[in-house]
């Protein structure tokens, strides 16, 4: 079967760096999504990783180790529009599975 | 502008009811998919479709029923038999294949009174 886990709650300040981890157990490995999605939106697309290493776009990049199941978030020069719940997923044969969210606050 | 659309966005109904939320899409995707989220809570799948006139159960379809009879749209009904309906629903798309980014339309928040 498939699990993941991220941490419920984050807090970080406007400018400064933050990694949101993610752990997943998966029968079979079809790749690993982030998703972001403001409060009462819908969530909306920021990275995809299939193989091993960094993949950088803007302030956001993302890891993935699939030796070790686990991938994370890196977000940089935070703003306060960067507020907002951060899913991690990845694939079950022909569907995604999702975590339950990383809410992250940033504060001035 | 090609895109998901959900409607309503906001929509009460009585306890014992059933009641049918539309999705559209004019992207030209296969796949189709329905999401409950709760508060606090990921998403989880309702029902899926990768193909016109056919659907599969997802995680939590107890109460749920889903139609695809176009392409472009998958309306879900929430029936009488759904134990705790209120819930922010939402409805993507994609192209088929599980490695393809799936876009979500803006959702529809049931409350059952």
């Amino acid at each position: 079967g498939q699990n993941i886990d991220q941490p419920t709650e984050m807090t970080a300040t406007e400018g400064a760096i933050v990694q949101i981890n993610c752990t997943y157990q998966t029968s079979g490995f079809n790749g690993l999504f982030w998703y972001q999605q403001h409060a009462g939106e819908a969530p909306t697309f920021l990275s995809y990783n299939v193989l091993d290493g960094l993949e950088e776009k803007g302030r956001f990049s993302s890891f993935l180790s699939r030796s070790k199941g686990y991938s994370y978030l890196l977000l940089k020069e935070l703003q306060m529009k960067d507020s907002a719940s951060y899913l991690c997923a990845t694939g079950d044969t022909d569907k995604l599975i999702f975590g339950t969210g990383t809410r992250l606050q940033v504060f001035p | 502008d090609g895109g998901i659309t959900q409607s309503p966005k906001y929509l009460f109904r009585k306890e014992g009811q059933n009641v049918t939320l539309s999705c559209e899409q004019n992207l030209n995707h296969d796949a189709m998919y329905w999401y409950r989220q709760d508060p606090g809570q990921g998403l989880r799948l309702i029902y899926y479709s990768q193909i016109v006139n056919d659907f599969q159960k997802g995680d939590i379809a107890e109460g749920y029923s889903v139609s695809r009879e176009k392409k472009e749209s998958f309306p879900l009904t929430v029936t009488s038999a759904q134990k705790n309906p209120t819930a922010f629903y939402l409805c993507a798309s994609s192209i088929w294949g599980i490695d393809n980014e799936q876009f979500f339309g803006p959702g529809t928040r049931l409350t059952v009174l």
